[in-house]
């Protein structure tokens, strides 16, 4: 059974820095997902990873993939206050439909 | 807006009830999944369907199921409803199942059972 793992879990900083989130996860998995969550929210698709190596950047966001070893990572660039959020990271089993989320991080960036 | 809709947006109800909750999802995708978020369980996926067939099952309750109609919307029903149901209850769809998959969700339905 396919295990998402974030860490961490709640991250505060400051504007202007620069962090990572990191997401491993536990058996093969074909594809990888990137979601943010606002307060009381419905999800939203930031990136999705398909293979090994792959690199996707929007704006001060970029993730990426290595299959080897099971680890997907969200780097935030420069934060902003606006980038405050829960981001998920979530894992598509090989051959199998579900899609199993992580704890999410909750990013707090203090002005 | 994903094109993803959920009724109701809110729903309280009591303990021992039965509600059903309705997705509606993005036009021309067949396939839908369904999550539980609370709290301090995460984001838990409870079933999927694609093209009115169920293709995976997770952690759902015996007293909770799902069906996916010929129109493709999609309802889930919870029944003997306990105070511990309460949580967000999210749709998401797809246009395909497996690989090159993107799920959009839905605004959700806030279940409260008191």
């Amino acid at each position: 059974e396919l295990k998402v793992e974030q860490n961490p879990l709640f991250l505060s900083m400051q504007e202007g820095k620069n962090y990572t989130i990191y997401c491993n996860y536990s058996t093969t998995s074909d594809r990888l997902y990137w979601y943010r969550q606002d307060p009381g929210k419905s999800l939203e698709s930031l990136f999705v990873l398909l293979s090994n190596g792959a690199v996707k950047q929007e704006g001060r966001l970029m993730a990426s993939l290595d299959t080897k070893a099971r680890l997907s990572t969200l780097h935030i660039t420069a934060a902003v206050h606006d980038l405050s959020a829960t981001y998920f990271c979530a894992g598509g089993p090989m051959r199998d439909d579900k899609i199993i989320f992580g704890k999410g991080t909750r990013l707090h960036i203090l002005p | 807006d994903s094109g993803v809709t959920q009724t109701p947006k809110h729903l309280i109800t009591a303990t021992g009830q039965r509600v059903t909750l309705r997705c509606s999802p993005r036009s021309g995708d067949l396939s839908v999944y369904w999550y539980q978020q609370s709290l301090d369980q995460g984001l838990q996926f409870l079933i999927q369907y694609y093209n009115g067939e169920e293709r995976a099952k997770g952690n759902i309750l015996e007293r909770f199921s799902a069906q996916q109609f010929p129109d493709l919307h999609s309802e889930l029903n919870l029944s003997s409803l306990e105070l511990g149901d309460s949580a967000l209850y999210f749709c998401a769809s797809s246009a395909h199942r497996g690989l090159n998959t993107e799920a959009f969700f839905g605004q959700g339905t806030r279940l409260t059972v008191v």
